[in-house]
């Protein structure tokens, strides 16, 4: 099993739409989580950390599900401007390696 | 403004060429790294260093140098041996470990390498 794995997609929707990544994760000692955007021939950039309580930024909103092992994005009133491909980082808890694992990414596509 | 940034934003190799990638943050970041992305693939590690004159060999290592003489910089050589170069090359950095382990990385705008 891979450590973090991401379903590619590509999720496509309409503008207005609501659309939900799930990114699952292998290692229950997991501390701490992101989400990146990456837009194409880019660099990934930060969009959210996942809190253990949930979090919330404008359309986007972040869980946690420890039990299952596996963090959420919400995005919601999708905009065309959100499509992206988006990441998710989960970085390990101590013991020697805080080298975060990323996921291959779930490309969105938000069409008219 | 602070932040990474790596030159050059597009590089090309001849056969049998050694060539260094630029890395360079100002975001007192201990933790350096270097990664590669593939068309339509995930990040992979090449290297990483957590502080200066030290540095772990990541995933795909072989074909690659780096070096840590500075905080600031991290840069990343492809050797002659790295028989497939042609990728998209990120570099990252964060704090390092501790109560610093929930702290994101940090991504320059990336280097393009293509063997001409």
């Amino acid at each position: 099993r891979k450590e973090v794995e991401q379903d590619p997609g590509p999720f496509n929707v309409p503008e207005g739409a609501t659309v939900a990544f799930n990114c699952t994760y292998s290692n229950s000692a997991s501390q701490s989580f992101f989400w990146y955007r990456q837009d194409c021939r880019k660099e990934p950039k930060l969009l959210m950390s996942v809190y253990s309580s949930g979090n919330e930024d404008g359309r986007f909103t972040a869980q946690l599900n420890r039990a299952s092992q596996y963090i959420s994005l919400l995005i919601r009133d999708s905009k065309l401007s959100d499509s992206a491909t988006y990441l998710c980082a989960v970085n390990p808890s101590s013991g020697g390696s805080y080298i975060p694992t990323f996921g291959r990414g779930t490309s969105l596509i938000v069409h008219p | 403004d602070g932040g990474i940034t790596q030159s050059p934003k597009y590089l090309f190799r001849k056969e049998g060429q050694n060539v260094t990638l630029s890395c360079e943050q100002n975001l007192n970041h201990d933790a350096m790294y270097w990664y590669r992305q593939d068309p339509g693939q995930g990040l992979r590690l090449i290297y990483y260093s957590q502080i200066v004159n030290d540095f772990q060999k990541g995933d795909i290592a072989e074909g690659y140098s780096v070096s840590r003489e500075k905080k600031e910089s991290f840069p990343l050589t492809v050797t002659s041996a790295q028989k497939n170069p042609t990728a998209f090359y990120l570099c990252a950095s964060s704090q390092w470990g501790g109560q610093n382990s929930n702290q994101p990385q940090h991504f320059g705008d990336g280097t393009r390498l293509s063997i001409l």
